[in-house]
């Protein structure tokens, strides 16, 4: 079946260093990739996603890049904030079939950054 | 901006009793999901819901579990008779359409705790 492999966490990094949280996936067919960022007590809200081969989806400064020969969908960030402290879960939407739209997630990243 | 509910945000029972998990999705949302997390463990889909029935489930979806819209606004998660391994932080999600870009909007979560 689909699967999502994070990179183990947790990551403490100082305000302003560059971030990299690896994703890798196992599914058939080109699956939708998103991440998903849960702040301290909220939800999960999304961050950014890609639904074909070569797409890169931003936001907040985040990126991460569809890679289809890599099956990987990697986050990152070039500058990060206090603000940006919180869990970061790569996910995977099946292609078509007989999906209803079900996410496959991984484990999860805790990120801390410290002033 | 609207968003998904749920209620309560946390729930206590002892082992064997029945909970009910609520949710109110987005209103004109059609597709609509339970995922549970079990603390330090990733996101696990539960169920999806269209149309007023279920679409797809996982295994963990037992026949202690049901879902239901009993009113065109609330979604629940009913667990028959809740066990040890039931406590999670349950998510509520739901999205107006399956293609293209569409994306699932999460509730706050409940979370269970069973003694």
């Amino acid at each position: 079946g689909d699967s999502v492999t994070q990179m183990e966490g947790p990551v403490t990094l100082s305000e302003e260093a560059c971030l990299t949280i690896n994703c890798t996936y196992t599914a058939t067919g080109y699956p939708s990739l998103f991440w998903y960022v849960q702040y301290p007590g909220e939800g999960l809200q999304l961050l950014l996603k890609a639904t074909k081969a070569d797409d890169k989806g931003s936001n907040k400064g985040f990126e991460a890049t569809y890679r289809k020969e890599t099956t990987s969908f990697h986050l990152e960030k070039g500058s990060v904030q206090v603000s940006d402290s919180a869990v970061y879960f790569c996910a995977l939407r099946a292609a078509g079939g007989t999906s209803y739209g079900k996410l496959t997630f991984g484990q999860g990243t805790i990120l801390t950054v410290h002033p | 901006e609207p968003e998904v509910t749920q209620t309560p945000s946390h729930q206590v029972t002892q082992m064997g009793q029945e909970v009910i998990l609520r949710c109110v999705p987005i209103s004109n949302h059609l597709y609509f999901y339970w995922y549970r997390q079990i603390l330090g463990q990733k996101v696990e889909f539960l169920v999806s819901f269209y149309n007023n029935e279920i679409s797809e489930k996982s295994e963990i979806f037992d026949d202690q579990f049901s879902v239901e819209r009993p009113d065109g606004s609330n979604f629940t998660l009913k667990i028959r008779s809740t066990k040890l391994e039931d406590s999670a932080m349950y998510f509520c999600a739901s999205t107006p359409r399956l293609a293209g870009r569409a994306e699932q909007f999460f509730g706050p979560g409940t979370r269970l705790t069973v003694l």
